[in-house]
């Protein structure tokens, strides 16, 4: 069935360092792809989002190529800031009727100053 | 415009009690879903309403949980009796069509803790 899978963390990294996050999805057809944040004591929002192959998703420094041959969806930053703290979710969306979300367990993101 | 709001932030009951969740989604959003997210898993769809009618309901425990969606607006989602396996935070979120790859909006979640 459809899946996500996203690396553990916590990821802990110095700020300035380069962030890369891996998410690999198995699915039927061609989903759209998505990344959620969720910073502390806060509701999970939309980070960036690719809808087709070969998309590449940004949004904050933050970004996501939608890679088909590989099926991955990995979110890149080239420079951490503290307040990038948070937890990350890769998700993508398949139909059933309706749209649906099948989310990964979440990727924590520590940024030490 | 208003984002997701949930009620209450946190609630702590013991094990075989009932607890009940509200959720007032954005103005106009006519998909409603509820959520579990356990701690260290992502969210999972328990129930999701368009309108006030349920599109898919198959991983509710219906034994225990059971949610509606009255006048297509806001939605409570109760627990009864609850067990130590139901510790989670509940999430609402909504989204303008189902019908189209869009973006989910959550509200900050209410965290449960059973004893």
């Amino acid at each position: 069935g459809d899946s996500v899978t996203q690396m553990e963390g916590p990821v802990t990294l110095s700020e300035e360092a380069f962030l890369t996050i891996n998410c690999t999805y198995t699915a039927t057809g061609y989903p759209s792809l998505f990344w959620y944040v969720q910073y502390p004591g806060e509701g999970l929002q939309l980070l960036l989002k690719a809808t087709k192959a070969d998309d590449k998703g940004s949004n904050k420094g933050f970004e996501a190529t939608y890679r088909k041959e590989t099926t991955s969806f990995h979110l890149e930053k080239g420079s951490v800031q503290v307040s990038d703290s948070a937890v990350y979710f890769c998700a993508h969306i398949f139909t059933s009727g309706t749209y649906k979300y099948i989310f990964g367990t979440g990727t924590r993101l520590k940024v030490l100053a | 415009e208003a984002g997701v709001a949930q009620s209450p932030r946190y609630k702590i009951i013991e094990k075989r009690q009932s607890v009940a969740f509200w959720c007032n989604p954005i103005s106009g959003h006519a998909t409603l879903y509820w959520y579990q997210q356990i701690l260290g898993q992502g969210p999972k769809l328990l129930i999701q309403f368009q309108n006030n009618g349920v599109v898919d309901d198959s991983q509710l425990p219906k034994d225990r949980f059971s949610a509606e969606r009255l006048k297509g607006v806001d939605s409570t989602l109760k627990i009864q009796p609850a067990k130590l396996e139901d510790s989670a935070v509940y999430l609402c979120a909504s989204s303008r069509n189902p019908f189209e790859p869009g973006e989910l909006f959550f509200g900050e979640g209410s965290r449960l803790t059973v004893l």
